[in-house]
């Protein structure tokens, strides 16, 4: 049982290059999220899909697009990549949007230079 | 929104030694608190979770006690063994935040043999 599945693992990009992170999860959840990870901040939503078809903002948005594809998939674009941009980044999935355990993915690390 | 603030950043513990971790939350509304552990190189996971319709959970070495007059919970582990060492996420959900879960900082734990 893969779980959640996140590509790539590791990824260096240039200021103002462009990438899209990939995120599956097999366990038909409804719920998809992304969050990224910095030093000392804990970990902070930056988009949520509730279900199929919906997505809204996190904690912090900008900077970044989501695409929903289908049930399994919740991909993050980056469209012109920042030195800020640099974290790790999470996908989590839960069977329905509240007060249920989330299942994360084991990160992309990203560094923008 | 909600805030969650998470004390220690770090906590260094001898082998059997209990350990405690503390958080507190910002929204009056929020009902779920899930704590999350995060080995190097992984994805946090999920290791006990608490809903304000009680007051105390426990897993084994493991126990979450939540108070909502005053808006805090904390974490338990007692006896604890070298392979506790990781890092220790505390988050809340609910009310305003429902199906976003709001992480704290973190606390890195090591156990010394």
């Amino acid at each position: 049982n893969a779980g959640v599945t996140q590509t790539p693992k590791f990824q260096v990009l240039k200021t103002g290059q462009s990438m899209t992170l990939q995120c599956a999860q097999d366990m038909n959840h409804n719920s998809m999220y992304w969050y990224r990870q910095d030093p000392g901040m804990g970990l902070r939503l930056i988009y949520y899909s509730a279900s199929e078809g919906t997505t809204d903002k996190g904690e912090v948005p900008n900077g970044y697009n989501v695409s929903r594809l289908n049930k399994r998939e919740f991909s993050l674009r980056l469209e012109s990549a920042a030195p800020s941009q640099t974290s790790v980044y999470f996908c989590a999935s839960s069977v329905t949007g509240g007060n249920t355990e989330a299942f994360f993915g084991q990160g992309t690390r990203l560094t923008v230079v | 929104g909600e805030n969650v603030e998470q004390h220690p950043s770090t906590l260094s513990v001898q082998e059997g030694d209990s350990a405690v971790i503390k958080c507190t939350y910002s929204d009056s509304a929020s009902n779920y608190f899930p704590w999350y552990k995060q080995e190097l190189g992984k994805g946090p996971q999920l290791i006990i979770d608490i809903r304000s319709n009680v007051g105390e959970k426990k897993d084994q070495r493991i126990a979450v006690t939540l108070n909502k007059t005053a808006k805090h919970f904390s974490l338990h582990i007692t006896e604890t063994q070298p392979e506790d060492s990781a890092v220790y996420f505390c988050a809340a959900e609910g009310g305003t935040s429902y199906g976003k879960l709001t992480f704290g900082q973190g606390t890195i734990l090591t156990v010394h043999p």
